[in-house]
């Protein structure tokens, strides 16, 4: 079955240490998404990625970086120029093609710094 | 103004009760999600609506397309109902536009 899949779940980090936090997908989609959310909030824009080896910044990209090698993969890492990065982290994709294209959920990843 | 609008923001209700939660969006859409994330924090994809109606066990949800609105409908509610529920409108393709999310808790 096709999907998308976040890793790990719950994730620890010590302050001043860079965390990647990892997304596949297989369902063969163009563009995928990294968001943010923090408690009681929405979700914010923190990277996306239309095509393999492009990528754009979202609305919080600061302190994040991502890479977009192959289709199915769009890694986000957190790193220790992230000033508050515990939060909820969430991958989505889509098709991408068109207007209203049907887009698919991680899991979503809960990063506590320690 | 956002561009997509829960209410209500927070619901608070007794088990067996039917719940409502609406979702109002302004850009021009063809797919509607309605997500549901667990105090854990985890999410689950419920439904994705292009037109009319879709059911799965009690829950219920409908779209109308040329009034930009839509609502998950909850049938004879449960304490374990209580999670937070977001409508995410994928929008071009660079944007999935989230709702702020509904908060509720069914109360045994």
């Amino acid at each position: 079955d096709g999907g998308i899949t976040q890793s790990p779940k719950y994730l620890f980090r010590k302050e001043g240490q860079n965390v990647t936090l990892s997304c596949e997908q297989n369902l063969n989609h163009d563009a995928m998404y990294w968001y943010r959310q923090d408690p009681g909030q929405g979700l914010r824009l923190i990277y996306y990625s239309q095509i393999v080896n492009d990528f754009q910044k979202g609305d919080i990209a600061e302190g994040y970086s991502v890479s977009r090698e192959k289709k199915e993969s769009f890694p986000l890492t957190v790193t220790s120029a992230q000033k508050n990065p515990t939060a909820f982290y969430l991958c989505a994709s889509s098709a991408g093609a068109s207007l209203g294209t049907e887009a698919f959920f991680g899991q979503g990843t809960r990063l506590t710094v320690v | 103004k956002n561009e997509v609008e829960q209410s209500p923001q927070n619901l608070t209700a007794q088990e067996g009760e039917f719940i409502t939660i609406n979702c109002s969006y302004s850009v021009g859409i063809s797919a509607l999600h309605w997500l549901q994330q667990h105090p854990g924090g985890g999410i689950v994809s419920l439904f994705m609506l292009s037109s009319g109606k879709k059911k799965h066990g009690r829950l219920i949800a409908t779209i109308n397309i040329q009034e930009k609105h839509s609502s998950l409908h909850i049938t004879a509610s449960h304490p374990r109902d209580s999670a937070v529920y977001i409508c995410a409108v994928p929008y071009r393709d660079d944007k999935i536009i989230f709702g702020k999310g509904t908060r509720l808790h069914i109360l045994p």
